[in-house]
């Protein structure tokens, strides 16, 4: 299957400080990736999608000036969690398609601690 | 809104048995079906998908059975190993609407 790297797979940081989260295709060119944030025993809940080349489309409630998606190639997607705080305490977890057909690759994640 | 569901949140079987883990779908209209493993801190991992065109799917030790009268997913693993240990979730799509996932399933295999 489809690569997708995630980067760092652990971050902990103070309050108020902001935390860039990278998502990489390693074998292939994405045009759409998804970003998901999931707390523990939960499911993944989708937070917005990444369109190389475009803004990113938001779910709703996602706040999109808190959780800036940057996708500047076909291989790179960006979340940067702006001036977090504790309750952005989360396992974060990108996706991508290869798009030649609809499986989704996961990266490894990254577990968000904010004190 | 629409949901994709599991019955059971968490399941034990013993190593080397057969487990079944069951997704209820709500939403008739979904075309494609996946399940996916997700170990502790890890992403989820694609195992295997399933057109709403067909009824069952096999892969290796897995097999996926569709049954759109009832909206029933299952996922089937033969011959359990302790590796196969994780959540399994099940998720729905339709036509370019965004993949939805459901609830999880802890799949514990005892030695």
């Amino acid at each position: 299957g489809a690569v997708v790297s995630q980067h760092p797979s652990r971050v902990i940081c103070k309050s108020g400080t902001s935390v860039k989260i990278e998502c990489r295709s390693l074998d292939f060119q994405a045009t759409t990736m998804f970003w998901y944030r999931q707390f523990p025993k939960q499911s993944l809940m989708l937070m917005a999608t990444s369109n190389e080349g475009s803004k990113a489309t938001y779910e709703q409630g996602v706040e999109k000036d808190k959780f800036l998606i940057n996708h500047a190639s076909l291989t790179l997607s960006t979340l940067t969690v702006t001036s977090a705080h504790p309750e952005d305490s989360s396992f974060y977890i990108c996706s991508a398609s290869t798009g030649r057909d609809e499986k989704l690759f996961f990266g490894s994640g990254t577990q968000l601690s904010v004190l | 809104g629409e949901s994709v569901g599991l019955h059971l949140p968490t399941l034990s079987v013993q190593e080397g048995d057969n487990s079944i883990i069951n997704c209820a779908y709500s939403n008739s209209a979904s075309d494609y079906f996946i399940w996916y493993k997700q170990e502790s801190g890890k992403g989820p991992q694609f195992i295997i998908d399933i057109r709403s065109n067909m009824d069952k799917r096999q892969g290796q030790r897995v097999t996926v059975l569709l049954n759109k009268t009832v909206k029933h997913l299952s996922l089937q693993i033969a011959a359990t190993q302790p590796g196969d240990s994780a959540v399994y979730f099940c998720a729905e799509k339709f036509g370019n609407e965004k993949l939805t996932f459901g609830t999880g399933t802890r799949l514990t295999i005892i030695p």
